[in-house]
């Protein structure tokens, strides 16, 4: 069965500091990959998206960067971190063959202090 | 700018009674339509799902409504639980390519 990973489930940040959250999928391959960003009280908002390794699309212009090293792998980044990069972070993959639907991570609840 | 407009913010029922979320779009291009779910700190889940060839689509409690030319779908629960307290997004996209959600709405069974 397929599983997602996500990694850490909480963090706290200084302003200025670097950031990596990494997200795994198993029992998949060459799956489509997601980072959502979630503010508290709001909906889901597009970052990044991957169709395969080294391609990334860039929805929103902003502090952080991401990166597909492998096929299964997905890696959310950022050299200086805003207070404003706080937030519920949130990995998916999507299925290219015939089932539809997003499968999520856990998240991982960012503050930046 | 939010592809997919949603209300209302939040809503309170009794236990057994309807709930009742609903949404619009713009972008008539979308062909896929989901609703997801999702508790206090954790990542949303599938729930349900429709494509505008059909009008309805029922799950169990759940129900999507879908109004093509209006551009207008809904998600009804029936007989609402108190485990049904959880925060719901629809959302849509093009052939569930990269969906838009939208703001969601946090739902409250009273018992």
């Amino acid at each position: 069965s397929q599983t997602i990973h996500q990694w850490p489930a909480t963090l706290v940040q200084p302003v200025g500091s670097p950031l990596s959250l990494e997200c795994t999928v198993e029992g998949t391959s060459n799956p489509n990959l997601y980072w959502y960003r979630q503010a508290a009280g709001r909906g889901l908002q597009l970052l990044f998206y991957s169709v395969g390794i080294g391609q990334i699309s860039s929805e929103v212009p902003q502090n952080l960067s991401a990166s597909r090293p492998q096929d299964r792998q997905f890696i959310l980044s950022s050299k200086k971190l805003l207070l404003s990069d706080s937030g519920f972070y949130l990995c998916a993959w999507r299925s290219r063959g015939r089932i539809y639907g997003y499968t999520f991570g856990s998240g991982t609840r960012l503050t930046v202090v | 700018q939010q592809q997919v407009k949603q209300s209302p913010q939040s809503l309170i029922v009794q236990k057994g009674g309807i709930s009742i979320i609903n949404c619009a779009y713009e972008n008539t291009a979308f062909d896929y339509f989901p609703w997801y779910q999702q508790f206090p700190g954790k990542g949303p889940a599938l729930l349900i799902a429709i494509r505008p060839d059909v009008s309805e689509k029922k799950e169990g409690r759940f129900t999507i409504s879908f109004n093509k030319s209006a551009k207008q779908f809904s998600l009804h629960i029936m007989d609402s639980q108190p485990g049904d307290s959880a925060t719901y997004f629809c959302a849509a996209s093009i052939n569930d390519y990269k969906l838009s959600f939208g703001a969601g709405t946090t739902v409250t069974v009273r018992a």
